[in-house]
């Protein structure tokens, strides 16, 4: 079965640092990659998502992510984060048609 | 265009209850999925309907069932609620091919006393 790993529960970074969120996955084939953001009481918004091709992807935001398949890794990058990108960022792995496996989840705090 | 909707946003029943949620998809849309958001347990899927089928289940007891319609809307039902159903119930709209983007609603907040 696919799994996610998010190896960082939580992480705090100024406000107009850099970013990483990092992601390492398990699945056999070539995998479809997505990147979602919640705000507290809110749904999911994607952020970005990897399907083929360009192994770097841009997304909403500001943030893009590289898949990397020797590492098994799709980590997610901002160069300088807003106060607004305080959240929570769930990777997930696509699994057959419509499921999402999803990774427990990094909790973001922006220090001003 | 307008987002996946889901009603109510907000539940509280006690167990042994029964429980039905509403999910209203992006208009186009023939899948919803659905999930379920725990703190100790995180996103787990339950299961997805594509033109009214069910065409992938997560691991979840017979309690939990879903159905779609023929307009797409979809509901999910639980019975007999245990106090571990307390959770934040969401569900996602795509297009229903292999790696479509799912879209989000707001979820259900369900509460179990």
């Amino acid at each position: 079965a696919q799994s996610v790993t998010q190896p960082d529960i939580h992480i705090t970074v100024s406000e107009g640092a850099s970013l990483e969120l990092r992601c390492n996955y398990s699945y056999g084939a070539t995998p479809y990659l997505f990147w979602y953001v919640q705000s507290p009481g809110q749904g999911l918004q994607l952020l970005l998502k990897y399907f083929s091709g360009d192994t770097l992807v841009q997304g909403i935001k500001g943030f893009e992510a590289e898949f990397k398949r020797s590492q098994s890794s799709f980590n997610l990058r901002k160069p300088s984060v807003h106060w607004s990108d305080a959240a929570e960022y769930f990777c997930a792995v696509g699994e057959g048609a419509q499921k999402l496996v999803f990774g427990q989840g990094t909790r973001l705090t922006i220090n001003p | 265009k307008a987002g996946v909707t889901q009603t109510p946003r907000y539940l509280i029943k006690t167990r042994g209850q029964q429980v039905t949620l509403s999910c209203s998809p992006i208009s186009g849309h023939r899948s919803v999925s659905w999930y379920q958001q725990t703190p100790g347990q995180g996103l787990q899927f339950l299961f997805e309907y594509f033109s009214e089928t069910q065409r992938n289940k997560g691991n979840f007891p017979g309690r939990f069932s879903g159905r779609q319609f023929s307009n797409s809307r979809s509901e999910m039902n639980v019975s007999t609620l245990e106090l571990g159903d307390s959770a934040l119930y969401l569900c996602a709209s795509s297009l229903g091919m292999t790696a479509d983007t799912q879209y989000f609603g707001p979820g259900t907040r369900l509460t179990v006393l």
